[in-house]
């Protein structure tokens, strides 16, 4: 089956500028994630989503990212006023989800990214 | 200090070698541990779970040392299609069931 879609795959912004950064997970999966990885490091945790509920944005670096799944499938990764630092990869990733439980050890499945590059 | 260490290489190995990675973790709650594996330009790829036991997958090895909060993956017989970042990564579940990566480990495997 279709794995994460994540579009644009290439996103080159002027400072200042917003952008917005689409997800589409896996069919059927209940929690979807976002992560941010810079050159050289390890994808670090941005917000999750259990079907529409926002649970944990405690990554989230600024409140100029924001981040929604209004319908409990697509995500949009907004960044508003983009800055040289936001440039990064944005990896998005989706599990299956247990209803009321935390998926400990489900497998999650990353998207191809979106590479941003702020001038 | 990061939450989860590695040593960032890169390891460089001939075709056939045995190479092993190391990672600590410093979150004691933590309760599930992967490696994943990333191509250059690519997204993680999950490459295998890691259990208290032990566990096997082909050329594959990855143990997990609680007390020492320790983790690593040993691959036998090297190929050069191995050649790639090795992230070793931990859930924790007071943080909901978001992974915390290292920075990953390359490995070049030459012919």
């Amino acid at each position: 089956g279709a794995g994460v879609s994540q579009s644009p795959r290439y996103k080159v912004a002027k400072r200042g500028q917003d952008v917005a950064l689409r997800c589409d997970p896996i069919s059927g999966h209940v929690s979807l994630f976002w992560y941010q990885q810079a050159l050289g490091q390890g994808p670090e945790f941005l917000t999750y989503f259990q079907n529409e509920a926002q649970l944990d944005k405690s990554g989230l670096p600024s409140d100029r990212f924001f981040a929604e799944r209004p319908e409990g499938s697509v995500s949009t990764l907004k960044i508003q006023r983009t800055q040289q630092e936001d440039s990064a990869v944005y990896l998005c990733a989706s599990s299956l989800g247990r209803e009321g439980g935390l998926g400990i050890g489900e497998t999650q499945y990353f998207g191809p990214g979106t590479r941003l590059l702020v001038l | 200090r990061k939450e989860v260490e590695q040593d960032p290489g890169p390891f460089n190995v001939p075709e056939g070698a045995t190479v092993a990675f190391n990672c600590t973790y410093s979150n004691s709650a933590s309760q599930s541990f992967f490696w994943y594996r990333q191509d250059c330009r690519k997204e993680p790829k999950l490459l295998m779970s890691v259990y208290s036991s032990g566990n096997e997958d082909g050329r594959f090895t990855a143990q997990l040392n609680r007390a020492s909060q320790y983790i690593s993956l040993l691959i036998r017989d090297s190929k050069l299609s191995d050649s790639a970042t090795y992230l070793c990564v931990v859930m924790t579940t007071e943080y909901g069931n978001k992974l915390v990566f290292g920075a990953g480990t390359i490995l070049r495997v030459k012919s």
